[in-house]
């Protein structure tokens, strides 16, 4: 079943912060972010594992609640790089051999 | 290190033809999978690829098919196109030891059916 990520968009300016949610009514193994740019193929930012450690990539960090099944990544101090649209991806399991994307969240950062 | 590569990148088909992408994974990744995308849809899991096995596969009609040659490099064809086929074709590739299996996508194949 797709993640619900929330906001679907969001419109920052440089040096805000945003908080993107990515939630799943199943049992998660993983939680994959990417980046997408427009007309560009989504890039890996980080990964976060069952039971394993808040993320870093950047100023881009993002934590992963097993009992909440949820997942949040924080865009700290944004730059107008970090436009694009992110996406969560959700393995299973440890044998899982696809992602389950969300819909995406389109980030804005204005001057 | 050279990334995920798809060619082509840009293609135009017509209904009820078929095409075929290629796709070389990043070197020394064995694991390929394809995604589709679509504005509607978003990323959708068509299916992957591993030691010329296929280990799972998506929600998609019979007309989509792949296959996995001894040096990793794939392929996906989708046969009687249809209009709803158009789409950003994505292959990503992923090393059997990374951590959560984490994949790495190409550019993809913008597919256009008229």
């Amino acid at each position: 079943q797709q993640p619900v990520q929330s906001p679907q968009a969001v419109i920052l300016r440089e040096g805000e912060d945003a908080v993107i949610n990515c939630s799943s009514s199943k049992a998660l193994y993983s939680v994959h972010w990417y980046r997408q740019k427009h007309g560009e193929a989504p890039v890996f930012l980080m990964i976060l594992l069952k039971g394993g450690e808040q993320m870093r990539h950047e100023k881009i960090s993002a934590s992963f609640n097993e009992k909440k099944q949820q997942s949040s990544l924080y865009l700290t101090a944004s730059q107008l790089s970090y436009s694009g649209t992110y996406f969560c991806g959700l393995r299973s399991g440890a044998g899982s051999y696809q992602l389950t994307f969300g819909k995406g969240t389109k980030l804005s950062v204005i001057p | 290190k050279a990334g995920v590569t798809q060619t082509p990148r840009y293609l135009i088909k017509t209904r009820g033809q078929q095409v075929t992408l290629s796709c070389s994974p990043i070197s020394g990744h064995r694991s390929v999978s394809w995604y589709q995308q679509t504005p509607g849809q978003g990323l959708q899991f068509l299916f992957e690829y591993f030691s010329e096995t296929q280990r799972n596969k998506g929600n998609f009609p019979g007309r989509f098919s792949g296959r996995q040659f001894s040096n990793s490099r794939s392929e996906m064809n989708v046969s009687t196109l249809e209009l709803g086929d158009s789409a950003l074709y994505l292959c990503a590739s992923s090393h059997p030891d990374s951590s959560g299996n984490t994949i790495y996508f190409g550019e993809g194949s913008w597919l256009t059916v008229v």
